[in-house]
């Protein structure tokens, strides 16, 4: 059974401060998915990285995918009340692209 | 255009009876997945279904069934309901390599 493990699992924060949320597994994932979910709504992908040690910037968020594709972190720079949200790693085995296994997620609060 | 929707939005059953839970895909898209997120957790994989065929079980008893139609809309159905089968289920759509796209999810309450 593949498992990922997420850190913090809680994360409150002032405007402006910069953060990372780590994602690890002890298995090798072909791809690796990170989403946001906010309350109500179910989550939306923010990236997926395929390579080891790839690394993916979407505006103030970087994502890394680990050399071994076993783990990967998200940072986020200057963080603004808008990123508050629950933030989710989730892993494809090969061939089963559609089929993930998600980490427990890391609740952001980005306070004004 | 119109993204997943589920339905019932929200419901609450008692221990024992059965829930039918329905997803209408994004147009286009032959591809539906469901998944079980327990408050507090990440979302665990149930089914997958492509062109109305099982392509893949998560770890779940088989008091968890799905099927999907021939226009692509999915059923999720679970009998003998548990107290902890109270859960928030999301169903995905996607084209056969493409991103995932969540509904809002059916909220289910088993008392």
């Amino acid at each position: 059974t593949q498992l990922l493990e997420q850190s913090p699992q809680f994360l409150s924060i002032q405007e402006g401060e910069n953060l990372t949320v780590y994602c690890n597994s002890s298995s090798v994932f072909s791809s690796l998915q990170w989403y946001r979910q906010e309350p109500g709504e179910g989550p939306v992908l923010l990236v997926t990285v395929v390579t080891g040690g790839e690394v993916k910037k979407l505006k103030r968020l970087t994502f890394q995918f680990g050399d071994a594709r076993k783990d990967s972190s998200l940072h986020i720079t200057a963080a603004q009340p808008g990123d508050t949200g629950l933030y989710l790693c989730a892993g494809a085995a090969r061939g089963s692209a559609r089929q993930l296994t998600f980490g427990s997620g890391t609740q952001l609060t980005v306070l004004p | 255009d119109a993204g997943v929707t589920q339905s019932p939005t929200h419901l609450i059953k008692t221990r024992g009876q059965h829930v039918t839970l329905r997803c209408s895909p994004i147009s286009g898209h032959k591809s539906v997945s469901w998944y079980q997120q327990v408050l507090g957790q990440g979302p665990q994989f149930i089914f997958q279904y492509y062109e109305k065929e099982e392509r893949g079980r998560g770890n779940f008893p088989d008091r968890f069934s799905a099927r999907q139609f021939p226009n692509y809309s999915s059923e999720l159905n679970v009998n003998a309901l548990l107290l902890g089968d109270s859960a928030l289920y999301l169903c995905a759509s996607s084209f056969p390599a493409g991103e995932l796209f969540f509904g809002e999810g059916s909220r289910l309450t088993v008392l």
